[in-house]
């Protein structure tokens, strides 16, 4: 699988914008990319997936770099739940309905 | 709608015991997987089914793991011996079966296990 690289961590202020980074420079042209995020002690949740065009959802915004070598997920104005480990990764399609988890960003929200 | 269910949610034993993990899917999907998460290793995969048939157990430590789904609807995870170095939180997740680009995976609340 095509490996994605995050920063360890972030920080935001409460009611601000949050742009969490995240690099696949290997990327296949058939490869998805999804977010997952984890609340402390929970298990993790989805947050939002795509191919090549930018993404919205009631959770965030996804936005696909046009040579899709980078994504960047947006939450408009974070709030202290936010607060959690959000991870980047990439599906490989076909029947292998694994997802592999790296160690992903931990975002810290101020008040 | 009820989400994934697990349980125990926390189980504290001793070396050498026997650990049985139940997870409940959401109705009407037809992946199940087990995680392990642990400080070190992070989240890792475990074994994953596929209408209730096994398709990857490649993440398994050992012999002293094995799963099982019985049906659509439980499986199970278990230990047995049980060593210390088990200690960790056990994830189950499901998945609809669907096109790629649609592979979410819902997540239950853990199982936290202590082996003393």
């Amino acid at each position: 699988d095509a490996k994605t690289t995050q920063p360890n961590s972030m920080e935001s202020n409460e009611e601000e914008p949050v742009h969490l980074p995240c690099n696949h420079s290997t990327i296949s042209g058939t490869d998805y990319i999804h977010w997952y995020r984890q609340l402390p002690s929970q298990g993790p949740e989805y947050v939002i997936h795509g191919l090549t065009s930018n993404v919205n959802n009631r959770m965030a915004s996804l936005a696909i770099a046009e040579d899709r070598k980078s994504s960047t997920l947006i939450l408009h104005r974070a709030t202290l739940r936010d607060a959690a480990v959000y991870y980047c990764i990439l599906d490989s399609g076909g029947s292998n309905y694994k997802l592999t988890f790296g160690k992903g960003t931990l975002l810290t929200v101020n008040p | 709608d009820a989400g994934v269910i697990q349980s125990p949610r926390h189980e504290v034993t001793e070396m050498g015991q026997e650990v049985t993990l139940r997870c409940k899917p959401i109705s009407g999907h037809n992946s199940l997987f087990w995680y392990r998460q642990t400080m070190m290793r992070g989240l890792e995969l475990l074994i994953y089914f596929n209408n209730n048939v096994p398709i990857d157990d490649s993440g398994m430590p050992e012999d002293r793991f094995s799963a099982k789904m019985p049906n659509a609807s439980f499986s199970t995870l278990k230990i047995q011996p049980s060593e210390p170095r088990d200690s960790a939180v056990y994830f189950c997740a499901s998945s609809p079966l669907g096109l790629a680009g649609r592979k979410t995976q819902y997540f239950g609340p853990g199982t936290r296990l202590l082996v003393l």
